[in-house]
């Protein structure tokens, strides 16, 4: 099973900065890794796919980065509504796919 | 518009049975696997299985394999997940998901306590 490592835990931000999220593979994972935002009460949403493919409807401030076992996700200037959790999913070696254990953007 | 709508909250004792359902609506059921996902209050996410609402085909999780049931009805384009003897550990958020590899559309979740 591949582990997904995700820093850091939480992550205090001003609005109008950038967030920078780190996910690392346990081994290579080529660029099949997948980002999703959970705000609280809420299902999770997708956000990039193939490690930098904005999903539809996702704004161009989010982006990600990466390929083996480093990615990034990087949003560029945090907006109200940004601040929630965010977990790297792992779709190259399956079954299981295998998530990150979550990042947590707050407002700092 | 694509939509998965999830069955409602349940309360369950130890050892009783449980199905919950996910209802896909606006594209080709059979065209896109079914994933479940756990998700235990305050915790991360953990994907138990998937079916191919094609062929009735399933794969799960080691952590989940026979303990939970994954099935469908092409007829009503609805995925069942299935408990036979549920544990108060089984007490989290459940949320159904459409994709191969990745989840692109995720139902609303159903919470399911059980109490010890």
């Amino acid at each position: 099973e591949i582990v997904m490592t995700q820093s850091p835990a939480t992550l205090s931000v001003s609005p109008g900065e950038r967030a920078t999220l780190s996910c690392r593979a346990s081994q290579n994972i080529n660029i099949n890794l997948a980002w999703y935002q959970q705000k609280p009460g809420q299902a999770p949403r997708l956000l990039i796919s193939d490690a930098s493919t904005r999903a539809t409807g996702v704004p161009a401030r989010f982006s990600g980065s990466g390929s083996g076992t480093e990615f990034t996700l990087t949003i560029s200037s945090l907006q109200s509504e940004d601040f929630a959790f965010y977990y790297c999913q792992q779709y190259n070696i399956w079954p299981p796919w295998t998530f990150g254990q979550g990042t947590k953007v707050e407002i700092k | 518009e694509v939509q998965l709508v999830q069955s409602g909250a349940e309360v369950k004792k130890p050892g009783e049975s449980l199905r919950i359902s996910c209802k896909a609506s606006g594209y080709t059921f059979i065209s896109y696997w079914i994933n479940w996902v756990r998700q235990v209050p305050g915790k991360g996410l953990e994907w138990m299985g998937r079916i191919d609402p094609g062929d009735s085909y399933t794969n799960y999780s080691p952590s989940f394999q026979g303990h939970v049931t994954i099935s469908v009805d092409r007829s009503i384009n609805t995925a069942y997940l299935q408990w036979d003897g549920l544990r108060s550990s089984d007490t989290a958020i459940y949320y159904c998901t459409r994709g191969q590899l990745l989840s692109d559309f995720w139902g609303q979740g159903t919470l399911v306590t059980v109490p010890s």
